[in-house]
C-alpha cells in the first residue's frame, strides 16, 4: 500500500521557534506539496516541488520554507513560529503527470504557543 | 478565479438514510474532480475520481456523478453508517499539479 508519512501527529511549540515538518513517500513520486488546512478556509497550498531540489511557492508561502535533498522526503519549515501558523498541516505527492497517484499523508496538528 | 463550492455545509442524519453532497466549480481548464473523506484529525482519503468523459463511480456505498456541462458534481452515500461521519472534499484538478478545493461537507450520522 501506498504511503505518505509525516512524522509527528501532534506537535506544540513556542513562538519563535524553528520548527521542522518531516514527510515522506515510498512511491517514488516525483511531486510533493505541503498545505495547511484552517477551518472555514479549506486547504491551501503552502509550497510544492517537482523535483529534488526544486520547490515552487503555493498560494501561501509567507512564512515558510521547504527543503527537497532526496526524492522521497519534502521538510517544511517554520523559520521564527508565531501563532497564526497553528494549524493542520498537511503533505502531498503525485507522479510526474499528476493523474489519479495523489495522495496524503496523516496530517500534523501544530500548536504554537 | 478558479472556485469549487460545496453545499450543504454541514448536515446531520440518521443511521441508515441515504444523503447526497453536491460540489459546483469553475475551474478551467479541467483534467479531473475527486472526492475525499477526511475523518477528524487526520489526512484526506480518496472516495473517487473522475475524468471528463465519466458520468459516475462508485466505491462501495459512495457514488459520484460528473455533470461536466453544467461544472457539477455530487456524492452520494448509501445506507450512511456512524463511521460516515467525516468531512467530504470536493477537489478539481487543472491537470497541472495545482489542485481547487472545495471546504467540505461536515456530515454527521447519529445513531
Amino acid at each position: 500500500d501506498v504511503k505518505v508519512t509525516q512524522s509527528s501527529r501532534y506537535l506544540v511549540k513556542r513562538t519563535g521557534e524553528k520548527v521542522f515538518l518531516e514527510c515522506v513517500q515510498d512511491m517514488d513520486h516525483e511531486n510533493m506539496f505541503w498545505y495547511r488546512q484552517d477551518p472555514g478556509l479549506g486547504l491551501r497550498l503552502i509550497y510544492f516541488s517537482y523535483d529534488v531540489k526544486m520547490k515552487e511557492k503555493g498560494d501561501i508561502p509567507e512564512g515558510y520554507s521547504v527543503s527537497r535533498e532526496k526524492k522521497e522526503r519534502f521538510s517544511l519549515i517554520l523559520e521564527s513560529a508565531s501563532t497564526n501558523q497553528t494549524s493542520m498541516y498537511l503533505c502531498a505527492s503525485t507522479p510526474r503527470g499528476g493523474g489519479y497517484g495523489y495522495t496524503f499523508g496523516s496530517g500534523t496538528r501544530l500548536t504554537v504557543v | 478565479k478558479n472556485q469549487v463550492e460545496q453545499s450543504p455545509q454541514s448536515l446531520i442524519i440518521l443511521e441508515g438514510k441515504n444523503c447526497t453532497l453536491q460540489c459546483n466549480y469553475t475551474v478551467s481548464p479541467f483534467s479531473n474532480l475527486r472526492w475525499y473523506k477526511q475523518d477528524t484529525g487526520r489526512g484526506p482519503v480518496s472516495l473517487t475520481i473522475m475524468t471528463f468523459s465519466e458520468n459516475t463511480k462508485s466505491n462501495g456505498r459512495y457514488t459520484a456523478t460528473l455533470d461536466a456541462d453544467t461544472k457539477q458534481s455530487s456524492l452520494h452515500i448509501t445506507a450512511s453508517q456512524l463511521s460516515d461521519s467525516a468531512s467530504y472534499i470536493c477537489v478539481v484538478s487543472r491537470g497541472n499539479n495545482r489542485l481547487a478545493f472545495g471546504k467540505g461537507n461536515q456530515v454527521v450520522v447519529i445513531p
